[in-house]
């Protein structure tokens, strides 16, 4: 069974660009959600998808969106970059049914440089 | 919103010596609590999880335990290794029907040999 996968795996901007980075959920998997990972500060949570409808969203930014279609392949999207948006962008899928359980199946993750 | 609370953010031991690593949440009605450990350069990786009903856990070198009064849940290793040195991020999830974990800070682990 393939992992989640995650791509591009590095990238360089610079600011006011934008970026669009897409996630493959393992295959059965509904629930795709993204996390923003810098250093000391974990795994900040930007929002998750759950069969193509955003079911929940983090504390960010209009610039941060994001988007899943049919398939439950997903995408983000930030705008108008800033040096502060450098970071690891990780995605994880999951089958998303049921609230109390369930194992998150990281990506390798997306390595964003503004510049 | 809830809100986990993970000490200490850098713990360096020895070999064979045992690790503890703390974590605290808010919202009482969580009831699912994962444990990920990140190697260096590599994913995030379940590694133990526990839920609301049950007071501990172990498999095998780690086990987990949960104070439900208190709001508190750790991991522990025992015998602790070189390859067990990584990031461990702590979460708690299930409050207002949240299907996706709040997660710590996360723990840097130095296991030296």
């Amino acid at each position: 069974k393939a992992g989640v996968t995650q791509t591009p795996r590095y990238l360089i901007k610079t600011r006011g660009q934008q970026v669009t980075l897409s996630c493959s959920p393992i295959s059965g998997h509904r629930s795709v959600s993204w996390y923003q990972q810098t250093p000391g500060q974990g795994l900040q949570f930007l929002f998750e998808y759950f069969s193509e409808t955003q079911r929940n969203k983090g504390n960010f930014p209009g610039r941060f969106s994001g988007r899943q279609f049919s398939n439950s392949r997903s995408e983000m999207n930030v705008s108008t970059l800033e040096l502060g948006d450098s970071a690891l962008y990780l995605c994880a899928s999951s089958l998303g049914q049921t609230a109390n359980t369930g194992e998150l199946f990281f990506g390798e993750g997306s390595r964003l440089t503004v510049l | 919103g809830e809100n986990v609370e993970q000490h200490p953010s850098t713990l360096s031991v020895q070999e064979g010596d045992s690790a503890v690593i703390k974590c605290t949440y808010s919202d009482s009605a969580s009831n699912y609590f994962p444990w990920y450990k990140q190697e260096l350069g590599k994913r995030p990786q379940l590694i133990i999880d526990i839920r609301s009903n049950v007071g501990e856990k172990k498999d095998q070198r780690i086990a987990v335990t949960l104070n439900k009064t208190a709001k508190h849940f750790s991991l522990h290793i025992t015998e602790t290794q070189p390859e067990d040195s990584a990031v461990y991020f702590c979460a708690a999830q299930g409050a207002g029907g949240s299907y996706i974990p709040t997660f710590g800070r996360g723990t840097s682990l130095i296991v030296h040999p």
